[in-house]
């Protein structure tokens, strides 16, 4: 069975551009998820996705942060404009169901300078 | 809330060693507990989770973790630690219908 596929693996972008993200879950899996994990920190859930919609979105920084899940399978995570402090990996991850095990993908890994 | 506490920042054991990384989570119900690995420049693999049952749960590359409920604890052992365990180790919390919380981990270094 496939993974949670993530793309691009790597980014290195200047302060003020834009980037994004596609993340590809598990079939069949409804909920999918977006973290943020800084250098050193546990993964900090940006937002989660039931199908294709949004349920929590809370610590989502909204002025420069969108995500959308057309047709409820794949996931765009977008970043305008970038900030120094957004550098980080940000791993997709999809489960069955809210709250059952979480697979996660292998990270995008963002650096903005 | 639910939160989660993993107490030691940084580990070092020797190869052959035997480990035991804490946690301990605050959650008003019984959870569902879980550890995930993350070696440097990956994501992050199921080593093993804790639903229901038997408290002492297997998992894979040879490790454990025990659920005590009375101590809110939920500890990742392994009998023999192998130089490629070196990796960071979260520890999560969840329930049905409920988000993750995941610890902010515990870097696990293995001298040979």
């Amino acid at each position: 069975e496939a993974g949670v596929a993530q793309s691009p693996r790597y980014k290195i972008i200047e302060k003020r551009q834009s980037v994004a993200f596609w993340c590809n879950p598990i079939s069949g899996h409804a909920t999918l998820y977006w973290y943020q994990q800084i250098l050193g920190q546990g993964p900090k859930l940006l937002i989660q996705f039931q199908n294709n919609g949004v349920v929590d979105d809370s610590q989502l920084p909204k002025d420069r942060f969108s995500a959308e899940r057309l047709k409820g399978v794949d996931s765009t995570l977008k970043i305008q404009p970038a900030k120094l402090e957004d550098s980080a990996v940000y791993l997709c991850a999809s489960s069955p169901t809210q709250g059952n095990t979480i697979y996660f993908g292998e990270g995008s890994w963002l650096t903005v300078v | 809330a639910q939160s989660v506490t993993q107490p030691d920042i940084h580990i070092t054991v020797s190869e052959g060693a035997s480990l035991e990384l804490r946690c301990n989570y605050s959650y008003g119900a019984t959870p569902y507990l879980f550890w995930y690995v993350q070696s440097p420049g990956q994501g992050l693999q199921l080593l093993l989770k804790y639903f229901s049952g038997d408290t002492l749960v297997q998992g894979i590359k040879g490790f454990e973790a025990e659920f005590k409920r009375s101590q809110s604890s939920f500890n990742l052992r392994k009998p023999s630690v192998h130089w490629s365990d070196a990796a960071e180790y979260f520890c999560a919390v969840g329930a049905s219908g409920q988000n993750f919380v995941f610890g902010p981990g515990t870097r696990l270094s293995v001298l040979p």
